[in-house]
C-alpha cells in the first residue's frame, strides 16, 4: 500500500529555511507513476499548492513561491524534500506531501504542522 | 492562474437532505476537476476526479457533474459522517489551484 509520511522540524525561526522530507513507501518514486508534490494549509484557511516534481526532472512551482522554494528527490532513500527559504509567520501551515497524476486527483500524506516563530 | 470559486462558503443542512456545492473556474478546464472532503485535523480525502468519476471506496451518495467552467458536487442524502469541509481543485494546468472550501454544518 502506497504511503507518504512527512518529517521535519515543527518550529522554524523567521528568515531561516524550512526543510521537510517526505518518505514514500509502497512504490518507487522514480518509476514514473506519479508527480510528487507539496501542498500547504495555514491554520483555519484553504489549500495552497507549492510545487510538483516528476522523476525525469520536470518541476512546476507556484509562481507566488517560486523564488523561495526548491523540491528535490533522493531516489536512494525513496524520499523527496521541500526547502522554503526566508520564511515569515505567513508560512506557518500544515504541510502535506502528496502524489498525483492524471486522470485521478491528489492523494495526501497526513501532514505536518510547521510554525514560524522566534 | 486559473481561479476556482466555490459556493456557498458555508451550508447548514440536516441528515437526509440533498446537498449541492458549486465550483466555477475562471476559464475552461475541460473535466479536469477533483473534489475533496476534509475533516478537522485530517488531510483532505479524494472523493471525485475528472469531474464525475467516483473514487474507489467513496459512497455512491456522492456524485459530481459539469465540464468547462461550471461544476457541482451533490450528496444525495446527507449522513452524519458527511459534515466536513469540501474543496474543489483544477488540474487542467499549473499552478494547481483550489476553491476556497465549503463547510457543511449541522442545521
Amino acid at each position: 500500500q502506497l504511503q507518504l509520511q512527512e518529517s521535519g522540524p515543527g518550529l522554524v525561526k523567521p528568515s531561516e529555511t524550512l526543510s521537510l522530507t517526505c518518505t514514500v513507501s509502497g512504490v518507487s518514486i522514480n518509476n514514473g507513476d506519479y508527480f510528487w508534490a507539496w501542498i500547504r494549509q495555514p491554520p483555519g484557511k484553504g489549500l495552497e499548492w507549492i510545487g510538483s516534481f516528476y522523476y525525469t526532472g520536470i518541476t512546476h512551482y507556484n509562481p507566488s513561491l517560486t523564488s523561495r522554494v526548491t523540491i528535490s528527490i533522493d531516489t536512494s532513500q525513496n524520499q523527496f524534500s521541500l526547502n522554503l527559504n526566508s520564511v515569515t509567520a505567513a508560512d506557518t501551515a500544515v504541510y502535506y506531501c502528496a502524489r498525483h497524476l492524471r486522470p485521478t486527483g491528489i492523494y495526501w500524506g497526513q501532514g505536518i504542522l510547521v510554525t514560524v516563530s522566534s | 492562474d486559473i481561479q476556482m470559486t466555490q459556493s456557498p462558503s458555508t451550508l447548514s443542512a440536516s441528515v437526509g437532505d440533498r446537498v449541492t456545492i458549486t465550483c466555477r473556474a475562471s476559464q475552461s478546464i475541460s473535466s479536469w476537476l477533483a473534489w475533496y472532503q476534509q475533516k478537522p485535523g485530517k488531510a483532505p480525502n479524494l472523493l471525485m476526479y475528472k469531474a464525475s468519476s467516483l473514487e474507489s471506496g467513496v459512497p455512491s451518495r456522492f456524485s459530481g457533474s459539469g465540464s468547462g467552467t461550471e461544476f457541482t458536487l451533490t450528496i444525495s442524502s446527507l449522513q452524519p459522517d458527511d459534515f466536513a469541509t469540501y474543496y474543489c481543485q483544477q488540474y487542467d494546468d499549473y499552478p494547481l489551484t483550489f476553491g476556497g472550501g465549503t463547510t457543511v454544518e449541522i442545521k
